[in-house]
């Protein structure tokens, strides 16, 4: 079945470490997007990328990196230069649909990776 | 893109309808409104969206006001699992990398 999956489900690191958080999708989706959530909040952006190879900053972009080297695949590196890293990572994508076809624009998300540093 | 503000929280008997209302009152004249639900610690999923005409499909119903400032989603016989936090937010489609917007949403519990 077509959908995004994220791995690992949760993660336990120290801080000061980086850690990489898998996002993947077989949807074959040009944008794909990661928020994060935190305790009865709403979701906040933090990059996207509407193409291979191209990305832009969300607005949350300080101490996280990605990458977009392939179409299925937006892998999201915590640095430890976020200060407050703990929290819940969500992955998703969108197709805004062909001129004159079907128009969705709907996100499909992940499951969601939970991150804890301890 | 447009905010939207939605209540914190609301309570619906099982088995009545459920009605999430959003005001976006800034929504200019290409954007969509969409609506979105999150249960618990799980990825959010898509319910709904519409331009200005009310649209139904197998979830819900989706009511907008002629001068679109407002909308309602209808979840017209509400289960427990239907209990999660709604998002309406609004985006331009076919536009890539939209600064989706996700307030706080609105808690629907469904209570027994």
């Amino acid at each position: 079945d077509g959908g995004i999956t994220q791995s690992p489900k949760y993660l336990f690191r120290k801080e000061g470490q980086n850690v990489t958080l898998s996002c993947e999708q077989n949807l074959n989706h040009d944008a794909m997007y990661w928020y994060r959530q935190d305790p009865g909040q709403g979701l906040r952006l933090i990059y996207y990328s509407q193409i291979v190879n191209d990305f832009q900053k969300g607005d949350i972009a300080e101490g996280y990196s990605v990458s977009r080297e392939k179409k299925e695949s937006f892998p999201l590196t915590v640095t430890s230069a976020q200060k407050n890293p703990t929290a819940f990572y969500l992955c998703a994508s969108s197709n805004p649909g062909l001129a004159g076809g079907p128009d969705t624009g709907e996100l499909f998300f992940g499951e969601g990776s939970r991150l804890t540093v301890l | 893109d447009a905010k939207t503000t939605q209540p914190t929280s609301m309570d619906c008997a099982e088995g009545r309808a459920a009605n999430l209302p959003c005001n976006h009152s800034t929504i200019s004249g290409n954007e969509y409104v969409y609506w979105y639900r999150q249960i618990h610690s799980q990825g959010p999923q898509y319910i709904i969206h519409g331009l200005k005409n009310n649209e139904t499909n197998e979830m819900a119903s989706l009511i907008i006001t002629e001068d679109r400032k407002s909308s309602t989603l209808i979840l017209p016989h509400a289960t427990l699992r239907d209990t999660a936090v709604y998002y309406c937010i609004v985006r331009v489609p076919r536009i890539y990398g939209n600064k989706l917007v996700f307030g706080a949403g609105t808690i629907l519990r469904v209570k027994s």
